[in-house]
């Protein structure tokens, strides 16, 4: 049973627009988000996150929306550019003193910046 | 040079030859965990470590083990690996009361 979806496993989107990547949970006791971006033959790389006390965190280009009633998140990048070409995962954790147990992915959504 | 580093980057190895893929992190950091990644299923967690001594199952720890003996190093230990068991490996680590886990490169292991 996945516990973090990410039901869009590709999107295109032109560069200079604005790219938005969705991700829904199921389990109510998910206390953090987090995303996290991956290129091919490289380990994921921490992106933003989110506290569930909070609905909005904000970080240059990137922003992250929480809807905590609806357990859905997602995430925001404006203007795309081409280097965010990548595959983005969504992550949650359920300690909210830290990711003590390690964290619970989505499947991940390819992202692709057309020029 | 802040990092997880494992080894082997890639790996091709036939069925029931026992391998360790080894993960050493630099930063000081608490936990560690072991993931895989497969098309169409993500990353998912095979075992964490919350400290030294300290382990624990992840959602996919069938056929795997690991060690934590020192704070720095989190083996992933195949006793008799299986071509289900053929995958990319990432292992991660993060300092306590952070969420912000590091991730190693990646090892690609094939078993035939």
């Amino acid at each position: 049973d996945q516990q973090v979806k990410q039901n869009s496993p590709s999107l295109s989107v032109q560069e200079g627009r604005i790219s938005i990547l969705n991700c829904d949970y199921t389990n109510s006791m998910f206390d953090y988000f987090l995303w996290y971006k991956k290129y091919p033959a490289e380990g994921p790389t921490f992106l933003i996150s989110i506290s569930s006390i909070k609905d909005k965190n904000e970080d240059g280009r990137f922003t992250v929306f929480l809807n905590k009633s609806a357990k859905h998140l997602s995430l925001h990048i404006v203007p795309s550019q081409p280097g965010d070409s990548a595959v983005y995962f969504c992550a949650a954790s359920r300690y909210s003193g830290g990711g003590a147990d390690g964290l619970t992915f989505g499947k991940g959504t390819h992202l692709i910046i057309q020029p | 040079e802040a990092q997880v580093t494992q080894n082997p980057r890639y790996l091709i190895t036939v069925t029931g030859k026992k391998l360790t893929v080894t993960c050493s992190q630099n930063m000081n950091h608490e936990y560690m965990s072991w993931y895989r990644q497969d098309p169409g299923l993500g990353l998912r967690q095979i075992y964490y470590s919350m400290n030294v001594e300290v382990t624990d199952k992840g959602d996919v720890p069938e056929g795997y083990k690991v060690s934590r003996k020192e704070k720095r190093n989190f083996p992933l230990i195949l006793e008799s690996p299986s071509p289900n068991q053929t995958s990319l490996y990432f292992c991660a680590s993060s300092a306590r009361d952070s969420y912000g886990y590091t991730f190693g490169s990646g090892t690609r292991l094939t078993v035939v």
